[in-house]
């Protein structure tokens, strides 16, 4: 089993450009999370879905959209980049109720 | 609004130096408490969840444990490889299943 993987790994944007990050998990997992970590921050949590074509608000949602098309798979995406989403974006996937998340490798998104 | 606290921020110890990690946390009701170990340029890799006060949990020279207002991890005789960054998350009993609040997390050197 590969986990939750991520792509890409590395992306570099100028203010204004858009780009979509990819998860995806083999895990089979219900719930899917995409969270940002700055330094100094903590992990923060942007969006998630509880299932298939459902999403939710984290608490930094702003200037970030999210899809769920497919179990295996939760899409993040900037329309116009800004320098403060400047950070390492981290996807999780989990069972429901109180379980651990699992974690990807991340993404360093760097916006000039 | 939950808060975790985690002491001390940066930890270095000698190889078989035996310490602890803090986290102290205020929750409206904890459902869990969980926690993480981050390599560098690595996503959190889970290590334990705790339920109750009163718990312990063990995984190798890692020791977690639970009292109503913090959780300690204790690292007998620590290796070289120990070094990381550990992380804490709290599960509040506010509702959702899914919204953890992370700590800012320990960085731990060990030196050979």
């Amino acid at each position: 089993n590969a986990g939750v993987t991520q792509t890409p790994k590395f992306r570099v944007l100028k203010t204004g450009q858009s780009m979509t990050l990819l998860c995806a998990q083999d895990m089979n997992h219900e719930y899917m999370y995409w969270y940002r970590q700055d330094p100094g921050m903590g992990l923060r949590l942007i969006h998630y879905s509880v299932g298939e074509g459902t999403t939710a608000k984290g608490e930094v949602p702003d200037g970030y959209n999210v899809s769920r098309l497919k179990k295996q798979n939760f899409l993040l995406g900037l329309e116009s980049a800004a320098p403060s989403q400047t950070s390492v974006y981290f996807c999780a996937s989990s069972y429901p109720a109180i379980r651990e998340q699992y974690f990807g490798p991340g993404t360093r998104l760097t916006v000039t | 609004e939950d808060q975790v606290t985690q002491s001390p921020e940066a930890l270095r110890l000698q190889e078989g130096e035996s310490s602890s990690l803090n986290c102290s946390y205020t929750v409206s009701g904890l459902r869990g408490l969980f926690w993480y170990r981050q390599d560098p340029g690595k996503g959190p890799e889970f290590l334990f969840t705790l339920y109750s006060a009163g718990e312990e949990k063990e995984k190798e020279r890692l020791k977690a444990t639970l009292t109503k207002k913090e959780s300690f991890l204790h690292i007998t005789a620590p290796k070289p490889e120990d070094s990381a960054t550990y992380l804490c998350a709290v599960l509040n009993s506010g509702g959702s299943n899914y919204k953890l609040t992370f700590g800012k997390g320990t960085l731990l050197t060990v030196n050979p």
